[in-house]
Formats: structure tokens, sequence, C-alpha cells
């Protein structure tokens, strides 16, 4: 089974502009989960999709949005890029089923790494 | 909110040594417990996770870790080091589904 798919894997934006990342999931998996890294605040959660609708959303500004597709392929957009949203942007996913689904292991994409100008 | 410590920010062993990694966690909920590695300019990989039951848990590569709810501790070993083992290590709790908090990590060197 293929892995978890992020693209591109770099990229490089200046202050201002916008971006948007993608991301395909392990075959079967609906819930998609977002995360950023950076050397200073570590891995934080961004937001998490499942079946098209957004179940958590971490502490980040509204500049950050995502968006998941029929086919469970995900994207997240960053507007009005700043330097600080430099980091690297991994992707996560899970089947998403199990009731509560707190104990579901999340495979991970290998990132997209962001530099701001 | 469910969190996560690691002690340590760098742990230096020598090849064959034993490789003990710290993590602490704060949860008001039973925690559903991961350790995650990276290696260089990749993603993360599971290595073992805890959710109920046996609260001895082995993963791959050899690494274990030992759940343990008196001391809220959750440490990751290895009985002997290989080179192959330097990289990043994570403690996560998964406090709501899909949303894993990550501890600040650990960076694993091996020397010969």
């Amino acid at each position: 089974k293929a892995g978890v798919t992020q693209t591109p894997r770099y990229l490089i934006k200046t202050r201002g502009q916008q971006v948007t990342l993608s991301c395909s999931p392990i075959s079967g998996h609906r819930s998609v989960s977002w995360y950023q890294q950076t050397p200073g605040q570590g891995l934080q959660f961004l937001f998490e999709y499942f079946s098209e609708t957004q179940r958590n959303k971490g502490n980040f500004p509204g500049r950050f949005s995502g968006r998941q597709f029929s086919n469970s392929r995900s994207e997240m957009n960053v507007s009005t890029l700043e330097l600080g949203d430099s980091a690297l942007y991994l992707c996560a996913s899970s089947l998403g089923f199990l009731a509560g689904g707190r104990q579901e292991t999340q495979y991970f994409g290998p990132g997209t790494r962001l530099l701001v100008l | 909110a469910q969190s996560v410590t690691q002690l340590g920010s760098h742990v230096s062993v020598s090849e064959g040594a034993l490789v003990l990694l710290r993590c602490n966690y704060s949860s008001s909920v039973p925690p559903y417990l991961f350790w995650y590695v990276q290696y260089p300019n990749q993603g993360l990989q599971l290595l073992l996770k805890y959710t109920t039951g046996a609260t001895l848990v082995k993963g791959i590569n050899g690494f274990e870790a030992e759940f343990k709810k008196s001391e809220t501790s959750f440490h990751l070993t290895k009985p002997s080091a290989h080179m192959s083992d330097a990289a990043e290590y994570f403690c996560a709790v998964n406090h709501l589904r899909g949303a894993l908090n990550f501890g600040k990590g650990t960076s694993l060197l091996v020397t010969p």
C-alpha cells in the first residue's frame, strides 16, 4: 500500500503571498491531520478533517485553512505569509472510524518544507 | 488538555549501550501514548503505541516502552544501540480525535 504523499516537497515564497499544500492519504483512510514543525515551537496540531468536515482545530490564526475532498485528499492553505510561517508541514492520515478515535495510529507523510523570504 | 514532557533534548550513547528516552504525561483521562521517530528530512514513523491492556509495549527496531500509571511515565528503551538509531524521537499523547500533542523531542546521538 502506498504511504501518505505530500506535494510539493519544497517551496519558497515571499511575505504576503499565499500557498497551498497537498496531501494524499493512505488508500482507505478518511481522516487527515495537519501539523506544523518548527525548531522553536516543535510539532503543533493545525487541524483534522474527516469526510470533508473539519472535526478539530488547533490554535492557529485564520490565515491557516484547509479542506478535504470526497476522495479524502486534503489541502491546506496559508494566506498572507509571514516569515514565521517557515516550517515543515506534515500531513498524517488514519482510518478515522474507531469510536472515540484517540487510539488510532496516524501515518505521516514526508512533509512539505516551506521557506518564506 | 493532555500533554507530554520529554526529559533531555539530547541524549548520547555508545554503540551497543542501553538507550533510555524519558517521557512523562499529564492526562485527566486514560491516555493513549505514542513514540515516533524522525530521521533527517523525513516524516514521522511510528515506533510503538500504548492504548489499553499490557503495559509493556514492544515496537519496531527492538524498541519497547513501559506504561507506568503510578509514575505517569512512558519511557522508551532499547537494550543495545545501533548507529542507525541516531534520529529525533518524539513522545505524543492523543488528546482529541486526530490531534496528537507532541513533546519537544529528544535527539539521540550514537557514538562508535
